[in-house]
């Protein structure tokens, strides 16, 4: 059964502390590899796609790497309106998605 | 393109009680999925429509949800004989294929959900 671990749980920095959030994957056969942002009360986000080791992209402070096992979320000086939760799915077949419970992030200005 | 529409955005029912959610894709978009979300965990899969068809099903999806996309436009999920424990958010989301290196892996657009609570 795919299984996706997100952590930290919570983690909170101070504005233009930089950090790292990890997705950890099992799964057989993926077909790629989502990051999404959720603010409370509203839907996900989409934010990047990572399709194979070694792939990295980037936007505005964040930049999402992927390798065989895992994916990190690294952001860079972040602001308070970089507070939410960020949410690591995995595919496999591409009808749906995998996903983990997400890192709450709080940063304070 | 106003996004991913979803009604109600909450629903409030005792326990027993049927209710049914809408959901409206993007025009364009022809692949439609129901996910639910409780608190503090990620969505989870429910049902998956190509078109009109109910291409896949989550075991989650009790003999008391049913799902359906009529003509391939809007969505409509129902919940019958409601229990406590199908209080959660629940998040439609719209994809076109062909994006990225697999054709498949789509991006998926959220809509903002309809909260359930059942009393």
């Amino acid at each position: 059964e795919d299984q996706v671990t997100q952590s930290p749980e919570a983690l909170r920095l101070q504005e233009g502390e930089s950090s790292s959030l990890n997705c950890s994957y099992t799964v057989s056969g993926l077909r790629g590899l989502f990051w999404y942002r959720q603010d409370p009360g509203k839907g996900p986000e989409f934010l990047f796609t990572l399709y194979s080791a070694g792939e990295e992209k980037e936007k505005e402070r964040l930049k999402a790497t992927l390798t065989k096992k895992e994916s990190f979320l690294h952001i860079t000086a972040p602001k308070p309106e970089d507070s939410a939760t960020y949410l690591c799915a995995v595919t496999v077949s591409a009808r749906q998605l995998t996903f983990g419970s997400g890192t709450q992030l709080t940063v304070l200005p | 393109d106003t996004g991913v529409s979803q009604n109600p955005r909450h629903k409030i029912t005792k326990r027993g009680q049927n209710v049914t959610f809408r959901c409206d894709p993007i025009s364009e978009h022809n692949r439609l999925y129901w996910y639910r979300q409780t608190l503090g965990q990620g969505p989870e899969f429910l049902t998956y429509f190509q078109n009109e068809a109910q291409l896949e099903k989550s075991r989650l999806l009790s003999d008391r949800f049913s799902a359906e996309r009529p003509k391939g436009s809007f969505s409509t999920l129902e919940i019958q004989r409601t229990e406590q424990g199908d209080s959660a958010m629940y998040l439609c989301a719209s994809s076109r294929p062909g994006l990225g290196t697999y054709s498949g892996a789509n991006v998926l657009t959220f809509g903002a959900g309809s909260r359930l609570t059942v009393l």
